[in-house]
């Protein structure tokens, strides 16, 4: 079963103007929500992360917003540059394991900004 | 601060061959995982080391599949004998443990696997 869902393969955005990517969740004892970033030939990056306990957090140009009822957060990049082009995952760590905390990603956004 | 380090970055194998795959974690970081990211697929866990003993490989096809971190440091991932369907990059993570650990991994660039 899929836990974690990005709804949306792909993403064109042009430059200068706001990406909006998406993630789904159906976990309720995910506690701790990331996104990574995936260049080409590269492993995923840690990008950003919002704890179960807020609804907002903020780092530069991106900010990660988080609804609980809806079990969806989701990725703001503004304004979006070229460099962002990349695949975004969304992941969500799993707490009731206490000791052995699980990571459950998402299959992936592929964000291409067009200049 | 030296990143995760993996090699080889290439493979090419037939079906039935076997092949390894190896990870040096960063340093100080007790915590080691290797998942498996298929085309078009989000990484899957398929084993999890603390220092060098297995927290989980609930995932991991044990029959072909085997990995070890011998001396809680670097670890090896085996293949034997593959499948048409082990075809993927294979990517090594490390992190920080225990209370510190928010789920944030640093990857190491991979070791893509080709299996003809």
């Amino acid at each position: 079963d899929q836990q974690v869902k990005q709804n949306s393969p792909s993403l064109s955005v042009q430059e200068g103007r706001i990406s909006i990517l998406n993630c789904d969740y159906t976990n309720s004892m995910f506690d701790y929500f990331l996104w990574y970033k995936k260049y080409p030939a590269e492993g995923p990056t840690f990008l950003i992360s919002i704890s179960s306990i807020k609804d907002k957090n903020e780092d530069g140009r991106f900010t990660v917003f988080l609804n609980k009822s809806a079990k969806h957060l989701s990725l703001h990049i503004v304004p979006s540059q070229p460099g962002d082009s990349a695949v975004y995952f969304c992941a969500a760590r799993d707490i009731s394991n206490f000791g052995n905390e699980k990571l459950t990603f998402g299959t992936g956004t592929r964000l291409t900004i067009i200049p | 601060e030296a990143g995760v380090a993996q090699s080889p970055r290439y493979k090419i194998i037939e079906k039935r061959q076997s092949v390894a795959f190896w990870c040096n974690p960063i340093s100080g970081h007790a915590t080691l995982y290797w998942y498996q990211q298929i085309l078009g697929q989000g990484p899957k866990l398929l084993i999890q080391f603390q220092n060098n003993g297995v927290v989980d490989d609930s995932q991991l096809p044990k029959d072909r599949f085997s990995a070890e971190r011998l001396k809680g440091v670097d670890s090896t991932l085996k293949i034997q004998p593959a499948k048409l369907e082990d075809s993927a990059v294979y990517l090594c993570a490390s992190s920080l443990e225990g209370w510190r650990y928010t789920g944030e991994l640093f990857f190491g660039e991979g070791s893509r696997l080709t299996v003809l």
